[in-house]
């Protein structure tokens, strides 16, 4: 069974403390991702990454950054939380190709006092 | 600019009825792929069909069916026989088949079926 997971369903953290958002696959996909959630807005696009250490700016990229080490792995980091990021991230995983579905995992629901 | 219109923010439906969530984009590409996928309370979304922009044929699949019409860029998905277990948020997107990272989702449709 193919799974995306996230490192933590519900995350509470202090404004301006450094977060971190785990997503691990385990189909060996080339492409991953990381979206915010809020209502209203649907899904948007904070990073990309095409393949381990290639990452590109999505559409919400201001506040967050990414690292991707390992083909499975894909990180979202907060460097500074602020209440404004309270939010639910979705990581996906995707084989490489545009016309291929994506995979998500559970989300993380994080709130920022 | 891509843009992906999902008008109907929230649907409320008797168990059986028949419904219609509507999904209406705008882009420039002639090459382009459209996805629904549901996210059910659960909250992982879950992939339900593709299209490719040269593909129009209508699709059925069990109570599922997908009307794609490039004229009216349009692509509606209807559930027929409306269960309780098809309560979730629907999401419509569109991915330019000349960008992997442009992909485009529309705000939601929530769905809820009523016993």
């Amino acid at each position: 069974d193919v799974k995306v997971t996230q490192s933590s369903r519900y995350l509470v953290k202090r404004t301006g403390e450094k977060v971190f958002l785990e997503c691990v696959q385990d189909m060996d996909h080339e492409n991953m991702f990381w979206y915010r959630q809020d209502p209203g807005l649907g899904l948007r696009l904070i990073y990309f990454s095409y393949d381990v250490k290639m990452k590109e700016k999505g559409d919400i990229p201001e506040g967050y950054s990414v690292s991707r080490e390992k083909k499975e792995r894909f990180s979202l980091i907060l460097e500074s939380a602020s209440t404004n990021q309270t939010s639910m991230y979705l990581c996906a995983s995707r084989f490489r190709q545009v016309l291929n579905e994506q995979f998500f995992g559970p989300g993380t629901r994080l709130t920022v006092l | 600019a891509q843009k992906v219109t999902q008008a109907q923010t929230e649907i409320s439906v008797v168990e059986k009825e028949d419904v219609t969530l509507d999904c209406v984009y705008e882009t420039r590409d002639t090459t382009y792929y459209l996805f629904w996928y549901k996210q059910p309370p659960s909250g992982e979304l879950v992939f339900l069909i593709r299209r490719n922009s040269f593909d129009e044929q209508n699709e059925i699949s069990g109570r599922y069916s997908w009307n794609f019409q490039k004229s009216t860029s349009s692509f509606n998905f209807t559930i027929t026989a409306s269960q309780v277990v098809d309560s979730a948020v629907y999401f419509c997107a569109l991915n330019r088949y000349s960008s992997a990272s442009k992909i485009i989702f529309g705000s939601g449709t929530r769905l809820s079926i009523r016993p």
